[in-house]
């Protein structure tokens, strides 16, 4: 059961690089999500996808893009990274309304990115 | 800001059932009531969710008061791996795409 999965699971980066943290998930679920948790703080939705080849911004998106060219992958991309961005990232997968067959899907996540900016 | 208020942290004894509350008052009538919990360095994990009537599943039972109000969950019989926090969201899209409010959450440290 490899349910939702992401890579890398750690990183250091400085100021300025940029990188992609992938996530995959083996459930055909339709919608997934990107979040990222600091210290003290509950988890902030940065971006999701309802669906392949859409994306939508989340509470906090400045500063990433994302990418759903695939079912099952959902890609996070920093740009330009600031040490702002250093914190745990959380990918998350559900079911839609129509694939579950009732409301409100439970999210699925996977154990985390843990970034460091430098 | 998280439409819940639950306990800053709680104790159970290994073996003992855990009872974690729950209060949202301010609770609509479309908004399900989630349960999830982290383990330290791990993914938030999906435990139990409904709407007014009681739910049990392998892992839990989820009792919501007659006003949906407030909510309990039930861990039967806790082990130390339960030790973790425990959040209770409620969430009213049914389209899918709203974001978890995660609040602080309720801390439940599992005793030996």
């Amino acid at each position: 059961n490899a349910g939702v999965t992401q890579t890398p699971k750690f990183r250091v980066l400085k100021t300025g690089q940029s990188m992609t943290l992938l996530c995959a998930q083996d459930m055909n679920h339709e919608y997934m999500y990107w979040y990222r948790q600091d210290p003290g703080m509950g988890l902030r939705l940065i971006h999701y996808s309802v669906g392949e080849g859409t994306t939508a911004k989340g509470e906090v998106p400045d500063g990433y893009n994302v990418s759903r060219l695939k079912k099952q992958n959902f890609l996070l991309g920093l740009e330009s990274a600031a040490p702002s961005q250093t914190s745990v990232y959380f990918c998350a997968s559900s079911y839609s309304l129509g694939q579950g067959g009732h409301s409100n899907q439970p999210q699925h996540f996977g154990d985390g990115t843990r970034l460091s900016i430098l | 800001d998280a439409k819940t208020t639950q306990p800053t942290s709680m104790d159970c004894a290994e073996g003992r059932a855990a009872n974690l509350p729950c209060n949202h008052s301010t609770i609509s009538g479309n908004e399900y009531v989630y349960w999830y919990r982290q383990i330290h360095s791990q993914g938030p994990q999906y435990i139990i969710h409904g709407l007014k009537n009681n739910e049990t599943n392998e892992m839990a039972s989820l009792i919501i008061t007659e006003d949906r109000k407030s909510s309990t969950l039930i861990l039967p019989h806790a082990t130390l791996r339960d030790t973790a926090v425990y959040y209770c969201i409620v969430r009213g899209d049914s389209s899918g795409n709203t974001p978890l409010v995660f609040g602080k959450g309720t801390r439940l440290s599992v005793i030996a």
